[in-house]
């Protein structure tokens, strides 16, 4: 069965620190994965996609995310928070035309 | 619009009422998705539309939930007899048919908060 995991349910760092968050998928053709945000209130925004070639994709608002097929893993990172990007974080996997499947995401707080 | 837009935003229900909820998707757009995202989970894909083909229903948990979309651009998503568990935030996402570095990138809208006491 096709799934995405997220481990974390709510992570809080420090402004400034490093971030990571972790998604495992499970999908049985070639993977598309994303990762989405949503802040409060609104929709989800994505912020990065892979579905080929550079296993390291680049995001918006300086995300990245490493896609590593041997241990089914998309996990999202970047090298400095900010206070803006506390928000509710979505990994979600699907096939490039049709419905996503989504993880049950991670709250992050960021503390100044 | 510039955006995947929906309305209401928020509707509160009586338990047995009838709803509709809108979506307006980006012009041009072919593809229209319906998610329902219950409270502290993902969105869970509920139907799916080409045009105004419904090509994917399998996600509507019971035939009291109906979606159309009958000349292939705003979308209305009907819950017949309201049920407490049918409270949930109900978000649109549309797509075109241009693929965006290889995939159809999929655009939500601010979702539609439905409470049902």
């Amino acid at each position: 069965a096709q799934s995405v995991t997220q481990p974390d349910i709510h992570i809080t760092v420090s402004e400034g620190a490093s971030l990571e968050l972790r998604c495992n998928y499970s999908y049985g053709a070639t993977p598309y994965l994303f990762w989405y945000v949503q802040s409060p209130g609104q929709g989800l925004q994505l912020l990065l996609k892979y579905f080929s070639g550079d296993t390291l994709v680049q995001g918006i608002k300086g995300f990245e995310a490493e896609f590593k097929r041997s241990q089914s893993s998309f996990n999202l990172r970047k090298p400095s928070v900010h206070w803006s990007d506390a928000a509710e974080y979505f990994c979600a996997v699907g096939p490039n035309t049709d419905k996503l499947i989504f993880g049950t995401g991670t709250r992050l707080q960021v503390f100044p | 619009g510039a955006g995947v837009s929906q309305s209401p935003r928020y509707k509160v229900a009586k338990r047995g009422q009838d709803v509709a909820l809108r979506c307006d998707p980006i012009s041009g757009h072919v593809s229209l998705f319906w998610y329902q995202q219950a409270l502290g989970q993902g969105p869970e894909f509920l139907t799916y539309f080409q045009n105004e083909a419904q090509l994917d229903k399998s996600g509507l948990p019971s035939d009291r939930f109906f979606a159309e979309r009958p000349e292939g651009s705003v979308s209305t998503l009907k819950i017949q007899r309201t049920q407490q568990e049918d409270s949930a935030v109900y978000l649109c996402a549309s797509s075109s048919t241009t693929r965006i570095g290889g995939t159809y990138e999929q655009y939500f809208g601010p979702g539609t908060r439905l409470t049902v006491t």
